[in-house]
């Protein structure tokens, strides 16, 4: 199975950028690299995904290694209703391990400071 | 809107009771997922369905069965409750492909005493 790493908390303040890292050196071709968010006291949601070009969408961006072998989640000012748990996650054809490539790890938690 | 929805949100349960907790979908997905959330574990997979009459075990299904008969549908069922199974679940539905979104429902907590 493809894994990711990321590192196990950060800390920013509020209205300023973030960068969260996620490092996926097996990454296959095939592979969408996935981001989720979990609120506190809430299910998982989805944030963003790529898979070779730079994504932006309402709530973040994504910035991909030319080799993707690694990513960067950017929130661009982030507020109190950010601090979550942040998970990077590859889906791909041969994720392996059934259910979709849907393979969470501990993720980041993200602490913003007011 | 479509939406997916777990129910009850909390339950509190005897140890050796059977419990069913249920998941309802309006996304018209085939695939279907349950996961237990504990503390130091993250998200753990129990069991999926990727459509009608399927059903798949996951990283942790001791004591936990599904059975799919419909599409929107796919309860968990614990055969004999025990306190190791006090955490909170997660349903969660896709449309198999790899290039779009999954959606979670909200949880359901189970206490088992």
């Amino acid at each position: 199975d493809a894994k990711t790493t990321q590192p196990n908390s950060m800390e920013s303040n509020e209205e300023e950028p973030v960068h969260l890292p996620c490092n996926h050196s097996t990454i296959s071709g095939t592979d969408y690299i996935h981001w989720y968010r979990q609120l506190p006291s809430q299910g998982p949601e989805y944030v963003i995904h790529g898979l070779t070009s730079n994504v932006n969408n309402r709530m973040a961006s994504l910035a991909i290694a030319e080799d993707r072998k690694s990513s960067t989640l950017i929130l661009h000012r982030a507020t109190l209703r950010d601090a979550a748990v942040y998970y990077c996650i590859l889906r791909g054809p041969y994720s392996g391990g059934g259910a979709d490539g849907l393979t969470f790890g501990k993720g980041t938690h993200l602490i913003i400071q007011p | 809107d479509a939406e997916i929805t777990q129910s009850p949100r909390h339950k509190i349960t005897e140890t050796g009771r059977q419990v069913t907790l249920a998941c309802h979908q309006t996304w018209n997905h085939n695939n279907m997922f349950w996961y237990r959330q504990d503390l130091g574990h993250g998200l753990r997979l129990i069991h999926y369905s990727y459509g009608v009459q399927d059903t798949n075990k996951g990283e942790v299904s001791d004591g936990y069965s599904v059975s799919r008969s419909n599409t929107e549908d796919l309860p968990l069922t614990l055969e004999s409750a025990a306190s190791s199974q006090t955490s909170v679940y997660f349903c969660a539905s896709s449309d198999g492909r790899v290039n779009t979104e999954a959606f979670f429902g909200q949880g359901t907590r189970l206490t088992v005493v």
